[in-house]
């Protein structure tokens, strides 16, 4: 079974950068997985930030961006501001049709 | 504006039926497949199934398959999850989301999502 895998939690301060990783248990992220970046705030649905490895979605300023480190899919912040703080999810494609989220990745700015 | 609105949820005995909507606007819904991604309560989010534009193709996630039934009917621009054998597991808020294809697939637009709880 494919488990997505990202950190738990971090933590930034506020104009640091973070950079969060999705790894596969078994295997390297590859564009052909097509990593995505959803941000979700508690009681809301989620976000879409970034498609197809680094292209930021209709809206989401330029302080997102995606690439490919190493093995892993990866989003880093630059600046990070307060309303950053939120739970972010990758999702992986995994082909015939399946996509497997994250387990997500909590962030706080402080 | 691009909107998904979900509807039919609510409190269901295990092993129990319900059917849930989506109505879209906004976009040409019959060229967006579409998907059902759900969240339970204090957990992360998890793709379950997808239907192409036409209708023709349909997928499922494992936790769901057999159980779940994804339809759309593309004249009233409405996509279906006929639920069935609801376990207590399958609690959560339920999201629909355009799935698009832009040198691959993503999640475009998300509905607000509509809370199904499985409980005696």
């Amino acid at each position: 079974q494919t488990v997505v895998t990202q950190e738990p939690s971090f933590s930034v301060s506020p104009g640091g950068t973070v950079t969060l990783t999705c790894g596969l248990s078994s295997g390297s992220v590859s564009t052909s997985n097509y990593p995505s970046w959803y941000q979700q705030t508690p009681g809301q649905p989620p976000r879409t930030l970034i498609y197809s490895t680094n292209t930021r979605s209709s809206g989401v300023p330029d302080r997102f961006s995606g690439s490919i480190l190493g093995n892993k899919a990866a989003l880093t912040i630059t600046g990070a501001q307060a309303d950053d703080e939120s739970d972010y999810y990758c999702v992986l494609y995994m082909g015939s049709g399946i996509s497997v989220f994250g387990g997500g990745t909590k962030l706080t700015v402080l | 504006e691009v909107q998904l609105l979900e509807s039919g949820g609510g409190l269901v005995q295990p092993g129990g039926s319900l059917r849930l909507s989506c109505a879209a606007s906004g976009f040409t819904f019959s060229t967006y497949a579409m998907s059902w991604v759900r969240q339970a309560p204090g957990k992360g989010l998890e793709w379950f199934s997808s239907i192409s534009g036409s209708g023709d193709n349909t997928d499922y996630a494992d936790s769901v398959k057999g159980r779940f039934t994804i339809s759309r009917d593309n004249s009233k621009n409405t996509v279906y999850l006929q639920m069935n054998s609801l376990r207590a597991d399958d609690t959560a808020v339920y999201y629909c989301a355009s799935r698009a294809y832009r040198n691959g697939w993503f999640f475009d637009y998300w509905g607000q999502g509509t809370l199904v709880t499985v409980s005696s």
